[in-house]
């Protein structure tokens, strides 16, 4: 069954609207969650980690006034896309992986297609 | 600075026509190479993880090898259910938990 739920799978929105995107850890508590962005042919690149309990921790170039990442639980963190413009067109997908061992797979969530028109 | 590089982009392929695909890499100090599939609108698919030069796994039709400089993920004999885009990432000692993803390479097998 799966790991990660990510929920919604797509969305459509309204430029300067925001957006919530919700991941979910099924099987396991996870005190880190990361969030990534894929764009066509493109490979997924890593927007942020989410630390629960803490400030989430940005990769350079990518703006946390507009990426608002909150991680309340150890099961779920959420990506809000603030004032959504149509190049934050883009698929989203958050990933977890079991804390206290860097050598285990990280598992996916089903993505997000957000389409800002 | 990490690389992580697949080739080729595309492949084609007809029912049971085996083949390789790569990936090569730089990194300082890998702690992990890791092969994924994802289907168009979904999710990566985790596959395999590969740690030290030499290793290899296999899962159905598939196998992943890995040198020191670069993965193959070997498809035997494929089926028009493998076509899918093949992702490489690999971690490194000092990325914490981070993957550092390849563009993929996306697989067409035919009937």
């Amino acid at each position: 069954g799966a790991v990660v739920s990510q929920h919604p799978s797509r969305v459509i929105c309204k430029s300067g609207t925001s957006v919530k995107i919700e991941c979910r850890s099924l099987d396991f508590q996870a005190t880190t969650m990361f969030w990534y962005r894929q764009f066509p042919k493109q490979s997924l690149m890593l927007m942020a980690t989410s630390n629960e309990g803490s400030k989430a921790t940005y990769e350079q170039g990518v703006e946390k006034d507009k990426f608002l990442i909150n991680h309340a639980s150890l099961t779920l963190s959420t990506l809000t896309v603030t004032s959504a413009h149509p190049e934050d067109s883009s698929f989203y997908i958050c990933s977890v992986r079991r804390t206290g061992s860097m050598n285990t797979e990280a598992f996916f969530g089903q993505g997000t297609r957000l389409t800002v028109v | 600075e990490d690389q992580v590089t697949q080739s080729p982009e595309a492949l084609r392929l007809q029912e049971g026509e085996s083949s390789s695909l790569n990936c090569s890499y730089t990194v300082s100090g890998l702690r992990g190479l890791f092969w994924y599939r994802q289907d168009p609108g979904k999710g990566p698919e985790f596959l395999f993880t590969l740690y030290s030069a030499g290793e290899e796994k296999e899962k159905e039709r598939l196998k992943a090898t890995l040198t020191k400089k670069e993965s193959f993920l070997h498809i035997t004999a494929p089926k028009p259910e493998d076509s899918a885009t093949y992702l490489c990432a690999v971690q490194a000692r000092n990325s914490g938990y981070a993957l550092n993803f390849g563009k993929g390479t996306s697989l067409l097998v035919t009937p």
